[in-house]
């Protein structure tokens, strides 16, 4: 109950094109839905991150869908560039603290 | 850049030895992590300090150990080190207390352990 299933594993895509990265939870107690982005041998970068109350957020080039009662949020990345090669993980934590569990990871492509 | 510092980058020991990887976060946040992300996986989280505190545990044994310090740095300690503690260890600091409403987790560029 405590998984984020990711999906798919890699992706490659067209320069311009809109990825597409989804995750799907089991625990209801989860309010909070981190996008991380990291490059090879790098830490993850806090791309955005959205709770329950609201079904879309948009920051730049990438959007969080959500859909509470699926127990399903995605990351879009409109326009995406080759700079936007990386790996891509969402996870989900509760209130009560930090713990955030992670999705496997989709390893984005964006070929020129 | 986040702030959070890791030392040090890159790390080899053998089987069975000790290890202390160190940790300095942003000033003013008094909440800290640790993750292991072994080698094409997800982070898996280690535990969890809040103002020198062990806040959470994940599913790590005993010996994965940890402190924090009033100056915000903190030690992720491992003894009788095992081949599958191979992998890089990340902290990540946050500026409020949990259950606060921001729960914005800033990482470090992580320690490779490599355990032979």
């Amino acid at each position: 109950q405590q998984q984020v299933k990711q999906s798919p594993q890699s992706l490659i895509v067209q320069k311009g094109g809109i990825p597409i990265i989804n995750c799907a939870y089991e625990n209801t107690a989860f309010d909070y839905f981190p996008w991380y982005q990291q490059f090879p041998g790098k830490g993850p970068a806090l791309l955005i991150a959205i709770r329950p109350d609201v079904s879309e957020k948009k920051e730049g080039r990438f959007t969080i869908s959500f859909n509470k009662s699926a127990k399903q949020f995605s990351l879009h990345i409109m326009d995406s560039q080759p700079g936007d090669s990386a790996t891509y993980f969402c996870a989900a934590s509760t209130g009560s603290n930090y713990q955030l569990i992670w999705g496997a990871g989709t390893k984005l492509i964006i070929k020129p | 850049e986040t702030g959070v510092t890791q030392s040090p980058t890159h790390l080899i020991k053998t089987r069975g030895q000790q290890v202390t990887l160190r940790c300095s976060s942003q000033s003013g946040h008094n909440t800290v992590s640790w993750y292991q992300q072994a080698l094409g996986q997800g982070p898996q989280f280690i535990f969890q300090y809040y103002r020198e505190e062990e806040n959470g545990r994940g599913n790590f044994p005993p010996r994965f150990s940890g402190l924090q310090f009033p100056n915000y740095s903190s030690e992720l300690n491992v003894n009788a080190l095992e081949l599958d503690d191979s992998a890089l260890y990340l902290c990540a600091s946050s500026p409020s207390l949990p259950g606060g409403l921001n729960n914005e987790q800033f990482f470090g560029p992580g320690t490779r352990l490599t355990v032979l």
